[in-house]
This record gives C-alpha cells, sequence and structure tokens, in this order.
C-alpha cells in the first residue's frame, strides 16, 4: 500500500463525453503529478502540480486539465473524450523539499475505457 | 528531447538466478534522476531503486542493484537470487527539473521456479 487512492476504479464513457478522475494524495504531500498508461506501454507524463498550481506538463493537448486542492487530493479532467484516450491514469503524489523532491507513490489507477 | 529506451520486451530467469534488464536514455541535461519501478498484475507501480545522477556510486537496495554509466547514458537493474515475487513489468524512469518524468516501455519478468 502506498497510501495514494483513486475513484473510481474502473469507468466507461463514450466519445465526445467528459470525465473526471479523482486521486488522493498521501497526507503532507504537495506535489501530484497524472500519467496516461495505454495497454502494454510506459506511462505516459501528462502533468504535474505543485501547491496546487500545473508547474509542468507533457505532450498532451489543452482538453486534459487538472485541480490539485490544499486537503492532498487532486482531479483530472479530460474533456470531449476520444477513442484513444482508452487507457489507465495513474496519480503520483510526492514531497518536494529544500532538499528536492522525494519518491513518487503510486495510486492504483482508473482504468477508463471510451466507446 | 529526453527518451528513455527499454529494448528488451520480455526476459525470462529461474529463481535463485541473476537477471539484467537493460535501460537507455537521452538527455541533454547534466543533473537527473534515473529510477526503476515494479509493476505487478495488481498494477500498482512501486520504486525499486533510484540513482542520483551527480553520484558516481552505483545505488544497492537489497538484491536490487544498478549499473549506471553516465557518459553511455545507460541504466540496467541487476536482480540478484531471484525470487517467484519479483515476477512483473519492470519500467525504467528519468526526471529532470523536478517537474517531468519520462518512462520506458517495460520489460515483462517471468520468475521461472
Amino acid at each position: 500500500e502506498t497510501g495514494v487512492t483513486q475513484s473510481p476504479t474502473h469507468l466507461i464513457k463514450t466519445r465526445g463525453q467528459q470525465v473526471t478522475l479523482r486521486c488522493s494524495s498521501q497526507s503532507g504531500h504537495n506535489t501530484v503529478s497524472w500519467y496516461q498508461q495505454a495497454l502494454g506501454q510506459g506511462p505516459q507524463f501528462i502533468f504535474q502540480y505543485y501547491r496546487e498550481e500545473e508547474n509542468g506538463r507533457g505532450n498532451f493537448p489543452p482538453r486534459f486539465s487538472g485541480l490539485q486542492f490544499p486537503n492532498y487530493s487532486s482531479e483530472l479532467n479530460v474533456n470531449a473524450l476520444e477513442l484513444d484516450d482508452s487507457a489507465l491514469y495513474l496519480c503520483a503524489s510526492r514531497l518536494q523539499g529544500r532538499r528536492g523532491p522525494e519518491t513518487q507513490y503510486f495510486g492504483p489507477g482508473t482504468r477508463l475505457l471510451v466507446l | 528531447a529526453q527518451t528513455v529506451t527499454q529494448s528488451q520486451p520480455e526476459m525470462s530467469v529461474q529463481e535463485a538466478e541473476t537477471v539484467t534488464l537493460s535501460c537507455t536514455y537521452d538527455t541533454s541535461e547534466s543533473d537527473y534522476y534515473l529510477f526503476w519501478y515494479k509493476q505487478p498484475p495488481s498494477r500498482q507501480m512501486i520504486l525499486v531503486i533510484r540513482q542520483e545522477a551527480y553520484k558516481q556510486q552505483n545505488a544497492t537496495e537489497n538484491r536490487f542493484s544498478v549499473n549506471f554509466q553516465k557518459a553511455a547514458k545507460s541504466f540496467s537493474l541487476k536482480i540478484s537470487d531471484s525470487q517467484l515475487g519479483d515476477a512483473a513489468m519492470y519500467f525504467c524512469a528519468y526526471e529532470a527539473n523536478f517537474n517531468k518524468f519520462y518512462f520506458g516501455s517495460g520489460t515483462k519478468l517471468n520468475v521461472k521456479p
């Protein structure tokens, strides 16, 4: 157990819809990152939030957006869903301090299927 | 651009023996971090070992050790005394500037009893 939880575990949507995925970080972790993992591939970095602001982004379009809240929870929102958005979505949290970032702890993921 | 390459899609090892997983990366940064993560069939990603690029000494965690060759941009993982519980997908990963993370495509490790 890593102390990071995600909800829901599975989700089915249709093309064009919008989806919100949720993550609950370890207490005290000020940084959360989101990843997309297509079947049989490695995770792809979507973006990172530090103290409620986005401070890094991978090659994902603006329809992928996020929020981080003071209570160590966060959201990933995806608008105008496409078939290729079907994947496992992982969140990971960690503490960034004066010594730099600590280890990332991953959640179990949300499996999204877009029909 | 930063990329991480794992050239072995799948590997097998006999229980109690040693196996080495390969990883190469491309970067123009001088300071960065490298990681090996394990993802069992239950999906939760677990950190196996971490290496800071400024450290010349190879990281070791119990049965897991790395061979970090900075000039060659190579970062291999050695698993000694392999156990059945080591069977999983293993991902090599790279991070620089503390705000972007790159994973390789993974190596599936099978452990034979």
